[in-house]
């Protein structure tokens, strides 16, 4: 089944500018999670937001969250060419973590 | 701390010859187990889970089966390769089950069937 979907599938930018990606969900969650995956490597957590909080920070990382329009974002400020990677939502369905399809973020310097 | 090991990290099989990919988890116990599928350009596909030894639940009907013969190895395997398992085998490990908390991810397998 497929729960999030990320908008848009691909983004690219310049260095120092802001990075906006998306994530639409169908069900009730309990938490949202963004992931991060460098090319053919696996993929590492960046940020839980919980379904009580409608918006978290880590670093150059801004996350909201929609519950009432089941949606989130993805906020990376002052971009740098390490940023270029693909970016996952993911939400809790059946006891089990399912991925959206991603966005391909890619930076240039 | 905890590490996730992945292998093979690359392999070319050809159609109908048979697959394991292992994954281990170290510096924790009685982790839940994932296998997941990423195909070119795309999303995640859970494919195994496992709360425990012997514990398989499968995700999509499909050519591959898991099993979890001790409480931190876990493998993929199958019988006879199809072309269309072609993929990115991604393993991960999480704490709290019930995807509460973040997954921790290997650093995947990439499978070509020729």
């Amino acid at each position: 089944s497929q729960q999030g979907e990320e908008d848009p599938q691909a983004l690219s930018i310049q260095e120092g500018e802001n990075a906006t990606m998306n994530c639409s969900y169908k069900t009730s969650i309990n938490n949202l999670q963004w992931y991060r995956q460098n090319s053919g490597r696996g993929l590492v957590h960046l940020i839980l937001i919980r379904s009580n909080e409608r918006e978290k920070h880590s670093g150059r990382l801004r996350v909201t969250l929609d519950t009432s329009k089941k949606s989130s974002s993805l906020l990376i400020t002052a971009s740098r060419a390490a940023d270029t990677a693909s970016y996952f939502c993911a939400t809790p369905e059946g006891g089990k973590l399912i991925f959206g399809q991603g966005t391909e973020l890619s930076v240039k310097p | 701390s905890q590490t996730i090991h992945q292998w093979p990290a690359t392999l070319v099989q050809p159609v109908g010859s048979p697959l394991s990919l292992e994954c281990t988890v170290e510096g924790t116990s009685n982790p839940n187990l994932y296998w997941y599928r990423q195909a070119a350009g795309r999303g995640l596909q859970l494919l195994f889970y496992s709360v425990g030894i012997g514990q398989i639940s499968s995700e999509v009907p499909q050519n591959l089966s898991a099993s979890r013969p001790q409480d931190r190895q876990f493998i993929l395997s199958s019988k006879k390769l199809l072309l269309s398992d072609s993929g990115f085998y991604l393993c991960a490990w999480d704490r709290t089950g019930l995807a509460t908390g973040e997954l921790f991810f290997g650093e995947g397998s990439r499978l070509t069937v020729l």
